[in-house]
């Protein structure tokens, strides 16, 4: 089955900027955008953003999304130790008509 | 206030059968899409199906087809996963999700002789 591609860790300091990507194929990021969930363990997956534009409310404006071609991307700026978490990044497949993950990154903040 | 609560989750031995249940409260449920989430120990998330607000439309992840079944009961607000002839990879917790908005807290299910 296939899937979205995340890289599995990624590392920034205090205060920077990560950005998270997520790759995909024409039939699904190419032609919407992706849906990207928090996940810290031991605690349900919180949404944080929907297709790249809805924002749920409570969400930081620390986060954007953006896509270019098959590639989705979660920017988080002003990093804090509570974005310290796992990322994953979602989307409809219009192939496959299924919803399909990423397998997700572990952003880390030093 | 908004809450998913999962429950019907355990210990199973490999082919048996689990049907988990997921009871919303704080939201309009008929007019949510429905999903069901896993994640394996030590593994990332995983979509496993969905359900549309009425109940019409169904689809699966290739590794369940067959296997399970998501339905839900609009009258109660409850959210159902029959799962059948279980192996060890069905090994997870079990999350319910609206839409992706709302998340429960999981339910473990384990399959192991």
């Amino acid at each position: 089955q296939a899937g979205l591609t995340q890289p599995p860790s990624v590392s920034q300091g205090l205060g920077q900027i990560a950005t998270l990507t997520c790759t995909g194929n024409s039939d699904n990021i190419a032609n919407q955008g992706a849906t990207w969930l928090q996940h810290h363990q031991g605690h349900p997956p919180k949404l944080l953003l929907y297709r790249n534009a809805i924002r749920p409310s409570g969400i930081s404006a620390r986060l954007s999304a953006s896509t270019s071609g098959k590639t989705a991307s979660l920017t988080i700026t002003g990093l804090q130790a509570e974005d310290e978490a796992d990322y994953y990044c979602s989307v409809w497949d219009n192939s496959l008509s299924n919803w399909v993950f990423g397998g997700g990154t572990k952003l880390t903040v030093l | 206030e908004v809450q998913l609560v999962e429950s019907g989750g355990g210990l199973v031995q490999p082919g048996g059968s689990l049907r988990l249940s997921c009871a919303a409260s704080g939201f309009n449920f008929n007019n949510y899409w429905m999903h069901w989430v896993r994640q394996a120990p030590g593994k990332g998330l995983v979509w496993v199906s969905h359900i549309n607000g009425d109940g019409t439309i169904t689809n699966y992840a290739d590794s369940v087809k067959g296997r399970f079944t998501i339905s839900r009961d609009n009258t109660k607000n409850i959210l159902y996963l029959q799962m059948n002839n279980l192996t060890a990879a069905d090994t997870a917790v079990y999350f319910c999700a609206g839409a992706f908005d709302f998340w429960g807290q999981g339910t473990m299910v384990s399959v192991s002789s």
